[in-house]
């Protein structure tokens, strides 16, 4: 069945480091978004990006449909990026989402 | 704040009993999405909604059901609980449901079978 895999599964920083995560996924997507769950659990939606690069301050997403993999870049870590990096990819003739594992991400002061 | 309220923040019920989760999506969203979040499963997509029709299925099982309601609001019934239910069950809601729309996530309702 089509998969989605991220990388790393655990990533402990220092504040104000930059880092890379890193969503591979099995099957041409219609769409791929990018998810922060904070440590309270809230869900919020960082990116749609079926392809091409987005950027939204210190956050930026890159997606290369043709060897299927996207990356999500967080510059100058802060210690409110903690949480976990989910990314999912929409397949519309499956009509379902299908989400990745996610990377913990930890930021230390 | 999302503007996507979910009702009841935390709910505790024994197996086999049978609860219904509420949303409610932001004012003027029309779809409604809601998720699963297990320890065991992680995220899945259940079932999505448009204006009162379902829209995409995903890995909702038939002990589940949901509905949209005229208003927009909608309810996901669970029944003959087990304690692999045990989750965080997620709504969120869009303009139209389209692909490259933000889907706007409420806080959720943690449900735990005991």
């Amino acid at each position: 069945g089509i998969q989605v895999e991220q990388s790393p599964p655990d990533l402990i920083l220092q504040e104000g480091a930059n880092s890379t995560l890193r969503c591979n996924f099995s099957d041409s997507v219609n769409n791929l978004q990018w998810f922060h769950q904070n440590p309270w659990g809230q869900l919020i939606n960082l990116f749609y990006i079926p392809s091409g690069t987005k950027q939204n301050g210190r956050l930026s997403a890159t997606t290369v449909a043709t060897e299927r993999y996207s990356l999500l870049y967080i510059s100058s870590s802060q210690t409110t990026d903690s949480g976990v990096y989910f990314c999912a990819a929409l397949y519309s003739s499956a009509s379902k989402i299908i989400f990745g594992s996610g990377t913990r991400l930890s930021i230390r002061p | 704040d999302s503007g996507v309220t979910q009702t009841p923040k935390h709910l505790i019920t024994a197996t086999g009993q049978r609860v219904t989760l509420r949303c409610s999506p932001r004012s003027g969203d029309l779809s409604v999405y809601w998720y699963q979040q297990s320890l065991d499963q992680g995220l899945q997509f259940l079932i999505q909604y448009y204006n009162g029709e379902e829209r995409a299925k995903g890995n909702i099982l038939e002990r589940f059901s949901a509905q949209q309601f005229p208003d927009l609001h909608s309810e996901l019934n669970l029944s003959s609980l087990e304690l692999g239910d045990s989750a965080l069950y997620f709504c969120a809601s869009s303009v139209v449901g389209a692909v490259q729309e933000t889907q706007y996530f409420g806080p959720g309702t943690r449900l735990l079978v005991l």
